[in-house]
């Protein structure tokens, strides 16, 4: 059974850059799939940030290619998040996904809150 | 980029009636990459519904999705206690992925 979980300071200063890990078990990530992040303010809908493939082809929200990056780590077994400039409005919980061959997004993580504030 | 729109915001139902869910998209889609979610608070969203009307592994058969160009649709055949949640329809589509706003489906 795949399994993702996030981990990641839960508190980031405005403009400062979020860093998030996604430890996966069950599945190597060098094997296939997609693997990316996606986030819910508080209150509000999902929003989508990016993929990469495990071929290493990266793929972002227009909106936010200029400060996120998605990257793997196949030697642990891990992909991770790096949103630089964050502001109030980057507080969300973040979830790591898995996108089945289909597009869908078939496993995800329980989600970790991050709260952007000085 | 496709915008997705999914109406009602909010479905106001009783146990045991039908929720029929509506997600627009801004222009045809492919059917092969649209899917559905329920998300209950504090939790993370499930996969529901995957390629228009795919269940997921386990899903109970009162959760159908059908669909095709621009217009999808989840419905939910006799509201269990369960079932009463946030759901968003996706789509994905050159090489990004796409979520509507959502619709909340309240007990009356």
């Amino acid at each position: 059974q795949v399994q993702l979980q996030e981990s990641g300071p839960g508190l980031v200063k405005p403009s400062e850059t979020l860093s998030l890990t996604c430890s996966v078990s069950g599945y190597s990530i060098s094997t296939g799939y997609y693997w990316g992040w996606v986030r819910q303010p508080p209150g509000k809908g999902l929003e989508w940030i990016g993929n990469v493939f495990h071929t290493g082809n990266k793929y972002y929200k227009a909106s936010l290619k200029t400060r996120a990056t998605v990257l793997m780590d196949t030697s642990k077994n891990q992909i991770s998040l790096r949103l630089s400039s964050v502001t109030a409005a980057d507080t969300a919980v973040y979830y790591c996904v898995r996108a089945g061959t289909g597009y869908y997004l078939d496993v995800w993580g329980k989600g970790t809150a991050v709260t952007v504030s000085s | 980029e496709i915008v997705l729109t999914q109406s009602p915001g909010t479905l106001s139902l009783s146990p045991g009636e039908r929720a029929t869910l509506s997600c627009r998209a801004s222009q045809s889609v492919s059917s092969n990459y649209l899917a559905w979610y329920q998300q209950k608070p504090g939790q993370a969203p499930r996969l529901l519904i995957y390629g228009t009307s795919s269940r997921a592994a386990g899903l109970p058969y009162r959760f159908s999705g059908s669909g095709s160009g621009t217009d999808f649709t989840l419905t939910i055949d006799g509201l269990e206690p369960e079932d009463f949640a946030m759901y968003y329809c996706q789509h994905y589509g050159s090489s990004l992925f796409t979520f509507g706003p959502g619709t909340k489906v309240e007990i009356k």
